[in-house]
Parts: structure tokens; sequence; C-alpha cells
């Protein structure tokens, strides 16, 4: 299996643009998780979806940010506009949505906001 | 609110020098206890799930153990390929799936 695949790897772009960050997640795995990553913060959960269906988005910064599932292998995170506090590392997870619970990460998505 | 905390924070070991990470958690009723590794610029790394209180699970020269209040993670005769920050997480039994994940422990093994 090749994994959680995220894309794009690295982005950097300007205060004020639309982001968009994309994640396919593993095969067979029902449930999708967005996390950003911070020095200051560490590993956050943005929102999680499971069979498609958001469950979760208490952990969305706000309302710039908004996130989808249009079918079960794909993802996006959206960020419009974005701002330099924006810049972060964000992966994607995904787990079987039962036991056994641990999930699995992507490479992540280093986004730069300038 | 689900915490957890992981001791300490920086590590350094010499290789074959054995130690021990330390994660604290407080949580409404545990359903899984999950240590990651990260290395850095990629995703973490699943290594084990810990599910009740004096369990233990070993992977080469990592053994996780959990009691009621806290996990460790030992490692036996490091090698400089374990430098790695390692993160502990939690899921509560109230959560569907949420991870309440620590700040890490970066480690690093010098030859």
């Amino acid at each position: 299996d090749a994994g959680v695949i995220q894309s794009p790897r690295h982005e950097v772009t300007e205060m004020g643009q639309e982001v968009t960050l994309r994640c396919k997640p593993i095969s067979g795995h029902n449930s999708l998780f967005w996390y950003r990553q911070t020095m200051m913060r560490g590993l956050e959960l943005l929102i999680y979806f499971n069979n498609n269906v958001p469950i979760d988005d208490s952990g969305m910064p706000e309302d710039r940010f908004s996130a989808k599932m249009p079918n079960a292998s794909f993802s996006t995170l959206k960020i419009q506009p974005s701002e330099p506090r924006d810049s972060a590392v964000y992966f994607c997870a995904s787990n079987l949505g039962g036991v056994p619970y641990e999930q699995y990460f992507g490479p992540g998505t280093r986004l730069t906001v300038t | 609110e689900d915490q957890v905390t992981q001791s300490p924070e920086a590590l350094r070991l010499q290789e074959g020098e054995s130690s021990s990470l330390n994660c604290s958690y407080t949580v409404s009723g545990l359903r899984g206890l999950f240590w990651y590794r990260q290395d850095p610029g990629k995703g973490p790394e699943f290594l084990f799930t810990l599910y009740s209180a004096g369990e233990e699970k070993e992977k080469e020269r990592l053994k996780a153990t959990l009691t009621k209040k806290e996990s460790f993670l030992h490692i036996t005769a490091p090698k400089p390929e374990d430098s790695a920050t390692y993160l502990c997480a939690v899921q509560a039994s109230g959560s569907a799936r949420q991870l309440t994940f620590g700040s890490g422990t970066q480690l690093t093994v010098l030859p």
C-alpha cells in the first residue's frame, strides 16, 4: 500500500491567496483526519471525517478554513484568504474507524504564507 | 479535558546507553495510548498501541509499557538511527476518533 498521500509537499504563497491542500487516504480506511503542526502548539486536530461525513470541525481555527471529502479516496483542506499565521505543516491521517484505532499519517504539506 | 505531558523535552544518549521516555496522561476513560516516531520533515510513524494498564509491546530496541497514569518508552542499547522525536497520544473512550498528542521528546543518540 502506498500509504497516505498528500500534495503538494511544499507550498509558498502570499498573504490573501487561496491555498488548497490535498489528501488521499489509505484504501479501505473510512476515517480521515486533518492536523496542523507548529513548534508552539504541536499537533492539533483540525477536523475529521467518518465515511466522508465531517464529524467534528471544532478544531478549525476560523471560517477561513474549510474541508471537504467528496469521496472515500480524496479530501481537501482550503484556506481562503491565507495569512502568515497559517504557516505550519499540515498532516492528513487515516484509519479504519474502529479497532485498531491507530492513525496513519501522510508526509505532510509545509505551508509558508508570506 | 484530556492532557498528555511528555518528559524530558530532549534527551541525548550515547550509543548503547539505555533510557526511558515518559508520557503522563489525564483522560476520562482511556480507549488507547499510542506511540509515534517522527523524523525531521516527515509525518509521524506509528509504533505501538496500548489499551490497558499492565500491557507491554516491543519492537526491536523499543518497549512500551502502560500504567493507569503514564506510559514509558524504554530504549535498550540505542543506535544513532533511533534519533527522532517520539510522540505520545491518547484517545478517550468518550471521543469517537480524536487523538490528543503530547509535545514529544526529541531523542538524539550519539555514535
